[in-house]
């Protein structure tokens, strides 16, 4: 099992651009989540999913949409990149079931000028 | 609203020693408590989950207590390594557990 795997591990990008940011699991797990790291603020969530086709939103929200139209992937998009969404984001992925442990995937470190 | 909060200053210790991390939370009523280790450039891994009708776990060198009264859980290594030097989270549920809410974690560093 590769386990969570996101792509890439480091972007810059320019206010205004767009990007996707990729994650894959390949333990067939319902639950994944999004979350960004900024120093000082710890890991904040942003979007989750408990399944195909079932999104909802976390802590920080705005500026992200996400979908899941698979159970192994979990996209991230950013519409147009501001300056305050220069992070390490990171994405995870979970059983439904009594064990909640969650499966982190290595990061992308997001740079906007 | 809920709240981790974790000590933000870094634990320094000898190796050998006993190191205890503390965590506190508000308006909650979590069915389980997790802790988390995160290296320098890499994603968090999973330690210990303890479970609201449990007082204390154990996992070799680790062990987590769960005071639900309290609304605190302690998180101890015992004969700390260098090794053991890292960034340590705490972690609740997010909406009935279909993700997580993280404390901001306590540095601890382990010197020989």
């Amino acid at each position: 099992n590769a386990g969570v795997t996101q792509t890439p591990k480091f972007q810059v990008l320019k206010t205004g651009q767009s990007m996707t940011l990729q994650c894959a699991q390949d333990m067939n797990h319902e639950y994944m989540s999004w979350y960004r790291q900024d120093p000082g603020m710890g890991l904040r969530l942003i979007h989750y999913s408990v399944g195909a086709g079932i999104t909802d939103q976390g802590e920080v929200p705005n500026g992200y949409n996400v979908s899941r139209s698979t159970t192994e992937d979990f996209p991230l998009r950013l519409l147009s990149a501001a300056p305050s969404q220069t992070s390490v984001y990171f994405c995870a992925s979970s059983y439904s079931g009594t064990y909640k442990d969650a499966y982190f995937g290595p990061g992308t470190r997001l740079t906007v000028l | 609203s809920q709240k981790i909060e974790q000590n933000s200053e870094a634990l320094n210790i000898q190796e050998g020693k006993t190191a205890t991390l503390t965590c506190n939370y508000t308006n909650y009523s979590p069915a389980y408590l997790q802790w988390y280790r995160q290296d320098p450039g890499r994603g968090p891994v999973f330690l210990l989950l303890i479970r609201e009708n449990e007082k204390e776990k154990r996992k070799e060198r680790l062990k987590v207590t769960f005071d639900t009264t309290l609304k605190q859980s302690l998180f101890h290594i015992t004969a700390s390594q260098p090794a053991d030097s890292a960034t340590y989270l705490c972690a609740l549920d997010w909406d009935s557990g279909y993700a997580l809410n993280f404390g901001k974690g306590t540095s601890l560093l382990v010197t020989p």
